[in-house]
């Protein structure tokens, strides 16, 4: 499971508050990504890690923002959550030179 | 960008029976893994698959980059091989591009 811990792994708030989301590896891998996963559209990136304090967007960003200053965390913010970011967010890091990624156990997010 | 495309969308089977699942991809890759999604919602790594042939006990995969497909068999499927089976593409820069996947049910 590549030592990847999320959390929560369930919440439910209220549209309009912010919302943190946490990812956790032990294993000191360099790149790491956040997904978020809904019906008809499968996986798709929001933002990546390639490294402390180093991040870029994918391709749904609009309204997260993430930071990493720590090699082994991965924060992902919603900074004032609406009902279209319910959902489940899924962690993945990059393992490898064949650049596999691997999944964490995901957190389900419910935006009232 | 690569589209990716997965058949059939959805598939039933009696325990003990075969599949076959497939992975077309519109642009050549370097990168291709197949995962399946367990009903609790837990992606696990089935293959790395770029080209060739690999298996795993019941499970195999075979890439044919050139034609740009990708093959999933499943031999005598048991229950715990229902849920979601995902194809997904290395884009470019580092994204995993995933197909809709084929939601498979195994009944006893």
């Amino acid at each position: 499971d590549a030592g990847i811990t999320q959390s929560p792994r369930h919440k439910v708030t209220e549209t309009g508050t912010p919302v943190t989301l946490r990812c956790h590896q032990t294993e000191n891998h360099r790149y790491m990504y956040w997904y978020r996963q809904d019906p008809g559209h499968g996986l798709r990136l929001i933002h990546y890690s390639y490294g402390v304090k180093d991040t870029d967007k994918g391709e749904v960003s609009d309204g997260y923002s993430v930071s990493r200053s720590k090699t082994e965390d991965f924060l992902l913010t919603l900074e004032s959550a609406t009902s279209s970011q319910t959902s489940v967010y899924f962690c993945a890091v990059r393992q490898g030179a064949a650049e596999t990624q691997y999944f964490g156990p995901g957190t389900r997010l419910l935006v009232l | 960008g690569i589209q990716v495309e997965q058949s059939p969308p959805d598939l039933i089977l009696q325990e003990g029976a075969n599949s076959t699942l497939r992975c077309n991809f519109s642009d050549s890759v370097n990168n291709l893994q197949w995962f399946h999604q367990n009903p609790w919602g837990q992606l696990i790594n089935l293959f790395y698959i770029p080209s060739g042939t690999k298996q795993n006990g019941r499970l195999s995969a075979t890439t044919v980059a050139t034609e740009r497909y990708s093959l999933l068999y499943i031999s005598s499927s048991q229950t715990t091989d229902s849920g979601v089976y995902f194809c997904a593409i290395l884009g470019s820069g580092t994204a995993l591009i995933f197909g809709k996947g084929t939601t498979l049910s195994v009944s006893s």
